[in-house]
């Protein structure tokens, strides 16, 4: 089975300092995805990132990181200078690897980390 | 492009009612899927459409949720009868044929039963 936790609930930082939102994952699966999704005050769910097991490779865009770590199964997000935008609820998610057809596309999601950033 | 829609935005409604929610996916996406999540817990899968058809239904709590995607565009979600656990948001989500991966989220429904 697989599953995600965020042991992180709750997180408040002031303006411009750095936050790292951490997510570890279990799977079985050999290939797999993992996803970051943001969740504004609006509701809708916004994609961040996708990441395969196959790429380790860290990611930078902008003022976002990402840190994989398939040894310590974790797929962590940085925040660099974070600004008041950024405050939202942050979904690590994981899903098997699928086919054309989409089968074993669904998500599994962590349980969210609420990122308030005060000015 | 329009994004995916969902509606009602909100609902509430007592216990032993029936509900349908509706969602509108992206023109042309032939993945859709419904998710829920309750107050304080993770955001859960539901279901998968694939056009018409259901890919995986695995995630369905029970059979008091029905389900449909007629003619493969929008997707209704009937609770019936409703019972107070089902209250959360549900969330539906669609993705194109060729980039399954990139899923677009609507902005749920909220469900209150009481």
């Amino acid at each position: 089975a697989q599953k995600v936790t965020q042991a992180q609930t709750e997180i408040s930082v002031v303006e411009k300092e750095d936050v790292t939102l951490d997510c570890v994952y279990e799977t079985r699966d050999t290939t797999y995805y993992l996803f970051w999704y943001k969740q504004p005050p609006s509701g809708e769910l916004v994609f961040l990132i996708r990441r395969n097991s196959f790429d380790e490779q860290n990611e930078i865009s902008g003022r976002y990181s990402w840190n994989f770590q398939k040894s310590t199964s974790s797929f962590n997000f940085t925040i660099t200078a974070s600004q008041v935008v950024d405050s939202a609820v942050y979904f690590c998610a994981l899903s098997e690897a699928y086919d054309y057809t989409g089968a074993n596309s669904k998500l599994t999601f962590g349980k969210g980390i609420t990122l308030s950033v005060r000015p | 492009e329009a994004g995916v829609t969902q509606f009602p935005s909100h609902s509430v409604i007592e216990k032993g009612q029936t509900v349908t929610l509706r969602c509108d996916p992206i023109s042309g996406h032939d993945n859709l899927y419904w998710y829920r999540r309750v107050m304080g817990k993770e955001i859960k899968f539901l279901l998968h459409f694939v056009k018409e058809s259901k890919q995986d239904e695995s995630g369905m709590p029970n059979n008091r949720f029905l389900a449909e995607r007629t003619g493969g565009t929008y997707s209704t979600l009937k609770v019936q009868p409703a019972e107070l656990e089902d209250s959360g948001v549900y969330f539906c989500a669609s993705s194109p044929r060729d980039r399954v991966y990139e899923q677009y989220f609507g902005p749920g429904t909220r469900l209150t039963v009481t």
